[in-house]
C-alpha cells in the first residue's frame, strides 16, 4: 500500500517567494497533520484536518502560513512570502478516527524546505 | 510547547549492547507512543503503551510507563547497527487531545 505522499521532497527558494508543499494522505485516513521540524524548536504540530475541515491550527506561525485540503486525498502547505526562519522540514502525517485517539501516526518522507 | 523531554539527547553504544531512552511529560495523557526516525526520513510508529499499562513489550523493544513520575523509557535488546536512529517519545494531552512529540534521542549504534 502507498503511504502517505510528499512533493517536493527538496525546495531551495529566495526569501519572498511563494512555497507550496503538497501531501497526499493514506487512502481511508480522516485525519491529516502538518508538523515542521528543526533543530532549535523539533518537532511541532502546525495544523491538522478532520474530514477535510481544520480543527485546530493554533500551531501556525504567523499569517504568511495557510493549509487547506480540498477533498480527502489533497492537502497544501503554503508559505507566501517565505522568510529564511521558515526553512525546515514539513511532515505531513495521517491515520483514521480510531488512530487519532490513540496518536498512530503514519508520517510522509517530508519535504526540506531552505530559504535562502 | 514540547510535552515530553527525552534523555540522553545523544547514545553511542556497541553492536549487541542494550539502549535505554527516557522520556518525561508535562500534562495528563491517555497515551505515549514512541516513534524512530532514520535520517532524512520520517517518522515511523513503534509502540504504543496506554496510561493504565506499566510495561509492554514487541520484539527487542521494551517499553515501560510510570504515570505518577510522568516518565516512560524505550529498552531497545540486543541493539544492532540498523537501529541507528533518532526515537521520539510522543503522547496525547488529555487537555489538548493534540499528538506532541518530545526532542528525540539520537541512537548510534557501533558495528
Amino acid at each position: 500500500d502507498a503511504g502517505v505522499i510528499q512533493s517536493p521532497r527538496h525546495e531551495v527558494t529566495e526569501m519572498g517567494q511563494e512555497v507550496t508543499l503538497r501531501c497526499k494522505p493514506i487512502s481511508g485516513h480522516d485525519y491529516l497533520f502538518w508538523y515542521r521540524q528543526t533543530m532549535m524548536r523539533g518537532l511541532e504540530l502546525l495544523i491538522y484536518f478532520n474530514n477535510n475541515v481544520p480543527i485546530d491550527d493554533s500551531g501556525m506561525p504567523e499569517d504568511r502560513f495557510s493549509a487547506k485540503m480540498p477533498n480527502a486525498s489533497f492537502s497544501t502547505l503554503k508559505i507566501q512570502p517565505s522568510e529564511p526562519r521558515d526553512s525546515a522540514v514539513y511532515f505531513c502525517a495521517s491515520t483514521t478516527s480510531g488512530g487519532h485517539y490513540t496518536g498512530e501516526l503514519f508520517f510522509g518522507e517530508g519535504s526540506r524546505l531552505t530559504v535562502l | 510547547s514540547q510535552q515530553g523531554e527525552e534523555d540522553p539527547q545523544a547514545l553511542s553504544i556497541q553492536e549487541g549492547e542494550n539502549a535505554t531512552m527516557n522520556c518525561s511529560y508535562k500534562t495528563s495523557i491517555n497515551n505515549l507512543q514512541w516513534y524512530r526516525q532514520n535520517s532524512g526520513r520520517g517518522l515511523v510508529h513503534l509502540i504504543l503503551i496506554r496510561s493504565n499499562e506499566r510495561e509492554k513489550h514487541s520484539g527487542r523493544l521494551r517499553v515501560t510507563l510510570d504515570t505518577s513520575k510522568k516518565s516512560s523509557s524505550l529498552l531497545i535488546t540486543a541493539s544492532r547497527a540498523a537501529d541507528t536512529a533518532s526515537y521520539f517519545c510522543a503522547s496525547i494531552s488529555s487537555n489538548t487531545g493534540k499528538l506532541i512529540f518530545g526532542q528525540g534521542t539520537t541512537l548510534q549504534v557501533k558495528p
